[in-house]
């Protein structure tokens, strides 16, 4: 099974800081044919299901505020939020979906400084 | 609107079984491979089944391989999930989750299932 690795497991942020936060599998995602990472960022918020804001490692889904920057390529992947607002306080997860089972990183908490 | 609504949790004893299900709506059901996922209280997320569209293929993780069984019925647009043999480690928030080998870009609300003597 590919292994994701999330770190920090929580972070304090302010409004208004930068925030980057770390996602490393066990095996390469990127698969040489299409040149895609199978790899996306999913944010939690207390009491909802998880929301889809990045697939392919960098592509937005749509609506999901450009503030939301995914990038990585391989086995190192980030997700920084430019501009942390109130709303984004949630937990955040990447998962792969190069290969069976499908499966996600422990999670990174952003809770309010 | 893509809208996936779970229903069927509940509190069983160890040991007991329970069927779950997902009705979707908004999205050709029948064209769409669908996933179940859950979430044990203040964990994190575990993938655990997997039916192509048209039922040709099922996949499980390892945690419930030969204990759960994931079906469709395509003509009532709901996926189900039927757990037998069930253990304390199955408490869980349960999502199905809209397809194939992409990312799950549409989740259910969540059911939940709470295994406990």
């Amino acid at each position: 099974d590919i292994v994701m690795t999330q770190t920090p497991s929580s972070q304090a942020v302010s409004a208004g800081e930068k925030v980057t936060m770390s996602c490393k599998s066990s095996q390469s995602l990127l698969y040489s044919e299409n040149k895609k990472n199978y790899l996306a960022w999913y944010q939690q918020k207390p009491g909802q299901s998880p929301k889809l804001l990045i697939s392919w490692a960098s592509t937005r889904e749509s609506g999901v505020p450009d503030r939301f920057i995914g990038s990585g390529s391989g086995t190192d992947f980030t997700l920084t939020i430019s501009s942390v607002q109130a709303e984004d306080l949630a937990v955040y997860y990447c998962e792969q979906y190069y290969d069976t089972p499908w499966t996600f990183g422990g999670g990174t908490k952003l809770e309010l400084k | 609107e893509v809208q996936l609504v779970e229903s069927g949790g509940g509190l069983v004893k160890p040991g007991s079984s329970l069927k779950l299900s997902c009705v979707a709506s908004g999205f050709t059901f029948s064209s769409y491979g669908m996933h179940w996922i859950r979430q044990a209280p203040k964990k994190g997320l575990e993938w655990i089944a997997l039916i192509y569209y048209d039922s040709s293929n099922k996949y499980y993780a390892d945690s419930v391989k030969g204990r759960f069984t994931i079906s469709r019925d395509n003509s009532k647009n709901t996926l189900y999930l039927e757990m037998n043999s069930l253990r304390s480690e199955d408490t869980a928030m349960y999502y199905c989750a809209k397809g194939e080998f992409g990312p799950f870009a549409y989740w259910g609300q969540g059911t939940l299932v709470t295994v406990s003597s």
